[in-house]
């Protein structure tokens, strides 16, 4: 198993680019989740999902666009970068019955 | 709304001290808890967890209790190692499967 992958590990945008950040996992985790970290705020929750089709909002989702057509893969798009989403973004994954998230590694976003 | 409340850091140690990082939680009702624990440029780790009153939570010679009275879930551990050298973050998650994190404790141990 490879867990919870995600792409790219780095990235420098300018203001007003759009972009989305790939995150895959391969455990058949039904929730998924997209979380910013910034430093001295702890992890928040952008958008999350319970299964193929179903989607909601975080705590800071404004900026943030997300789908979940498959199981396996939920992108996070961004619809046009801001100074402010300059972040470490992760993406994590669990089984509906378990307490247990699985983290990916990380995207190191930057945006001037 | 519901919030996880830890000690600032960072925390410096020397190897083999004891180590206690507190927490505490605002919640409604009786949510599970949790410690995770991110090593450098890495992803968060489950550590331990308690999903109830008074359990226990240990892992790698890490625990906390689940303390309803006083709405805490202090980690502690018995003797450090150098390794042990990462962030630290208490969550819970209430009963809408939505995960809170604390801001993390960062832990540096020194040889």
């Amino acid at each position: 198993n490879a867990g919870v992958t995600q792409t790219p590990k780095f990235q420098v945008l300018k203001t007003g680019q759009s972009m989305t950040l790939q995150c895959a996992q391969d455990m058949n985790h039904e929730y998924m989740s997209w979380y910013r970290q910034d430093p001295g705020m702890g992890l928040r929750l952008i958008h999350y999902s319970v299964g193929a089709g179903i989607t909601d909002q975080g705590e800071v989702p404004n900026g943030y666009n997300v789908s979940r057509s498959t199981t396996e893969d939920f992108p996070l798009r961004l619809l046009s970068a801001a100074p402010s989403q300059t972040s470490v973004y992760f993406c994590a994954s669990r089984d509906g019955g378990s307490y247990e998230q699985y983290f990916g590694p990380g995207t190191r976003l930057t945006v001037t | 709304g519901d919030s996880v409340t830890q000690m600032e850091g960072p925390v410096t140690l020397s190897e083999e001290a004891f180590l206690t990082i507190n927490c505490t939680y605002t919640a409604t009702g009786y949510p599970s808890l949790f410690w995770y624990v991110q090593y450098p440029g890495e992803g968060l780790q489950l550590l331990l967890k308690a999903t109830k009153a008074d359990d226990k939570g240990s892992n790698k010679g890490f625990e906390a209790t689940y303390r309803k009275e006083t709405t805490s879930f202090h980690l502690e551990k018995g003797s450090v190692q150098v390794s042990d050298s990462a962030v630290y973050f208490c969550a819970l998650e209430p009963r809408d499967d939505k995960i809170i994190f604390g801001k993390g404790t960062r832990l540096h141990i020194l040889p």
